[in-house]
C-alpha cells in the first residue's frame, strides 16, 4: 500500500544533541513538506521541498536542516541550535498543482 | 491579521445534530481548500477538499465555500462522538504552489 513513513515514533534528545528525523514515501509524490506542532497549537511549517535536490526554508526553519536527494526520501535534522525543540513532527507529501497533502504518522520528539 | 482563522471551540454539538465549522481566510488568490481531522495524539487525516464556490458533499460530510466573503465551512450532518476530533482548515495561498496554510483548529466534542 502506498503511504508515508515517519521513524521513530518517539525520540528523546539529550542537550547540545542533533537528531534525525526519517520520511520516506512511496505515493510518488514531487513535493514533501515538514512540520511542527506544539500542543493546542497549529500546524507550522519548518522546510519544504517541490524537487529532488531543491528545498526552501518555511516560516520556523532555524535549528533545523533537511536533505532531498531521492524524491522519497526528507530526513529532517533537529540541531542542537534548536532551543526547543519538543513538539509532534509531521511530515507531508502531495503532488503539486494544489492537491492536499498526505500525513505521516509523525514523531513526537522529547528534550531530557 | 492570521492568514487562516478558525474559531479554536470546543464547539460541543448533541449526536446525531449538525455541527458547523467555520475558517476565514485573507488572501483573495487562494484557490484550493480543505479540511483535516486530527485525533488527539494522531496526525491530520485529509477528509474534504473544494475548489469552486458551492456546497462539495461526500457522505456526512459537506464543505462550503464562498470565495467573495473569503470563508469556507464544514458541516458534519449525524454527528457521531467518533467524529470527536480537532478539525483543521487549510488554504492554498495564491502565488506559493503546493503549499497549504493551516488554521489553528477547532475542537469537536459531540455529545451523548
Amino acid at each position: 500500500d502506498g503511504g508515508i513513513t515517519q521513524s521513530p515514533k518517539y525520540l528523546f534528545r539529550k542537550e547540545g544533541q542533533n537528531v534525525t528525523l526519517s520520511c520516506e514515501q512511496n505515493l510518488n509524490h514531487d513535493a514533501m513538506y515538514w512540520y511542527r506542532q506544539d500542543p493546542g497549537q497549529g500546524l507550522r511549517l519548518i522546510y519544504y521541498s517541490q524537487i529532488v535536490n531543491d528545498f526552501q526554508k518555511g516560516d520556523i526553519a532555524e535549528g533545523y536542516s533537511v536533505s532531498r536527494e531521492k524524491k522519497e526520501s526528507f530526513p529532517l535534522t533537529v540541531t542542537s541550535a534548536q532551543k526547543n525543540p519538543t513538539a509532534f513532527y509531521l511530515c507531508a507529501s502531495s503532488m503539486t498543482g494544489g492537491y492536499g497533502y498526505t500525513f505521516g504518522s509523525g514523531t513526537r520528539l522529547t528534550v531530557v | 491579521q492570521k492568514e487562516v482563522e478558525q474559531n479554536s471551540g470546543p464547539l460541543s454539538v448533541p449526536e446525531g445534530a449538525i455541527a458547523s465549522l467555520n475558517c476565514t481566510y485573507s488572501d483573495r488568490g487562494s484557490q484550493s481548500f480543505f479540511w483535516y481531522r486530527q485525533y488527539s495524539g494522531k496526525s491530520p487525516e485529509l477528509i474534504m477538499s473544494i475548489y469552486s464556490n458551492g456546497d462539495k458533499e461526500d457522505g456526512r460530510f459537506t464543505a462550503q465555500l464562498n470565495k467573495a466573503s473569503q470563508y469556507v465551512s464544514l458541516l458534519i450532518r449525524d454527528s457521531q462522538p467518533s467524529d470527536s476530533a480537532t478539525y483543521l482548515c487549510a488554504v492554498l495561498v495564491g502565488g506559493t504552489a503546493s503549499k497549504l496554510t493551516f488554521g489553528t483548529g477547532t475542537r469537536l466534542q459531540v455529545t451523548l
